[in-house]
This record gives C-alpha cells, sequence and structure tokens, in this order.
C-alpha cells in the first residue's frame, strides 16, 4: 500500500456523461498530482495542486478540471466523455513543491462506452 | 516544453545478463531524472532517481548515468532476474525553489527477462 488513495478503482460510464474520481495523498504531503496513463500517449501529466492551489498544469483538456479541498485530498472531474478518455487516471502525491520522489496511488480505470 | 525519447520500447535479455535502457531529452533546464517500473494492472513505482549535478548513482543492481552535455541517461540493470520483468518508465523534470512542472515520461520500455 502506497498511502495514496484513489476512489473507484474500477469506472464504466457512457459517452457525454461526467465523472469524478478522488485521491487522498500520503499522510503529510501538500502536493497532489493527477496524469493519465493510456496505450497510445503513455503517462501523461495533467495537473498538480499544492495546498489547495493550482501549480502546475499539463495536458489537462478543457473538459476536465480538478480541485484540491481543505484536507488535501484531490478531485478530478471528466466530463463530456469520449470514447479517447479512457485510460487509467493515477494520482500522486508528495511532501513539497517539487516531484521528486512521489509516490503513486493505484489508479482509477476509465471506461467509456 | 520538454519531450523524453525512450528506447528501446522492448528489451528482452537472459536471466543473469545486463539490460540497459536509453533515454533522451530535449530541454537543457531539467535537473531531476527518476525511473519508474511498471507492472502490468499496478502502479508505477520509483527505483531510482538522479539529479543534475550527480553523474552516475547505483542502488544493488540497478544503476543510473547522466550526461548533461548530450541530454541523455541511461538505466543499468545487472544480474537480471525474473522478477525485474516490467515495463520502465523514465522522466524529466525541471525544478526550482518555486516549485516544478509534472514529471515528463518516456513511452517506456517492457523489459522480458528470459529464463
Amino acid at each position: 500500500d502506497s498511502g495514496v488513495t484513489q476512489t473507484p478503482k474500477h469506472l464504466i460510464t457512457a459517452t457525454g456523461q461526467r465523472v469524478t474520481l478522488r485521491c487522498s495523498p500520503r499522510s503529510g504531503d501538500l502536493s497532489v498530482y493527477w496524469y493519465q496513463q493510456s496505450l497510445d500517449q503513455g503517462l501523461q501529466f495533467l495537473i498538480q495542486y499544492y495546498n489547495g492551489e493550482e501549480r502546475a498544469k499539463g495536458n489537462i483538456l478543457e473538459r476536465f478540471s480538478a480541485q484540491q479541498f481543505p484536507d488535501l485530498h484531490s478531485e478530478l472531474n471528466l466530463s463530456s466523455l469520449e470514447l479517447g478518455d479512457s485510460a487509467l487516471y493515477f494520482c500522486a502525491s508528495s511532501v513539497g513543491l517539487t516531484g521528486n520522489g512521489y509516490t503513486f496511488g493505484s489508479g482509477t480505470r476509465l471506461t467509456v462506452v | 516544453g520538454e519531450n523524453v525519447e525512450q528506447h528501446p520500447s522492448t528489451l528482452s535479455v537472459q536471466e543473469g545478463d545486463s539490460a540497459v535502457i536509453k533515454c533522451t531529452y530535449s530541454d537543457s533546464a531539467s535537473n531531476y531524472f527518476p525511473w519508474y517500473k511498471q507492472e502490468l494492472g499496478k502502479r508505477p513505482q520509483l527505483i531510482i532517481d538522479i539529479r543534475s549535478n550527480v553523474g552516475e548513482k547505483k542502488d544493488q543492481r540497478i544503476a543510473v548515468t547522466l550526461n548533461k552535455t548530450a541530454k541523455h541517461f541511461s538505466l543499468h540493470i545487472t544480474e537480471t532476474q525474473p522478477e525485474d520483468s516490467a515495463v520502465y518508465f523514465c522522466a524529466a523534470q525541471e525544478y526550482s525553489g518555486g516549485g516544478a512542472d509534472g514529471l515528463t515520461f518516456g513511452k517506456g520500455t517492457h523489459l522480458i527477462i528470459q529464463p
């Protein structure tokens, strides 16, 4: 167990729908990162939050948004889902602002049908 | 932005032999280079990392080398064992006192250890 908790583990939904993925970081970690892993794009950085504030943005689509709450858990919201959004979504956390040595959660497998 | 190229995409070696995976990066400002191992259906796990002020780092059977001038870094696994079979990802990141962007990953190398 990495200490980073992601729920749900699996999610199947239809095109056009909206889903929310949840991540609880390791105890003491202030940064949360979201990554998307697909066969064709590999592991891609989406967005980072640090202590409730957005700190860095990667290849995140406008249909996707995220936030980090006062208790430091984070949610990734995916809307107007398309077949191509099917992927593994990983959350990772670290103590500080940089990703040095951060730990991944077990991921949420999203299938859009 | 940063671009990381990783080779080979698949590597098959005999158990006990060495394996080498190579990565190149494009952004000379990158200064942190981790390697992750991902087994099928599981999360990526950090196995070793190196910062730009160091040329080489070793941890038991695993070593990483960095050539800043050429902008490439490599993972070396010696005395390979069946449990080394997995997908390995290299990554690069620029960080400063104010923080960093996310990691930019290579496409991965599927390492197969033949018994």
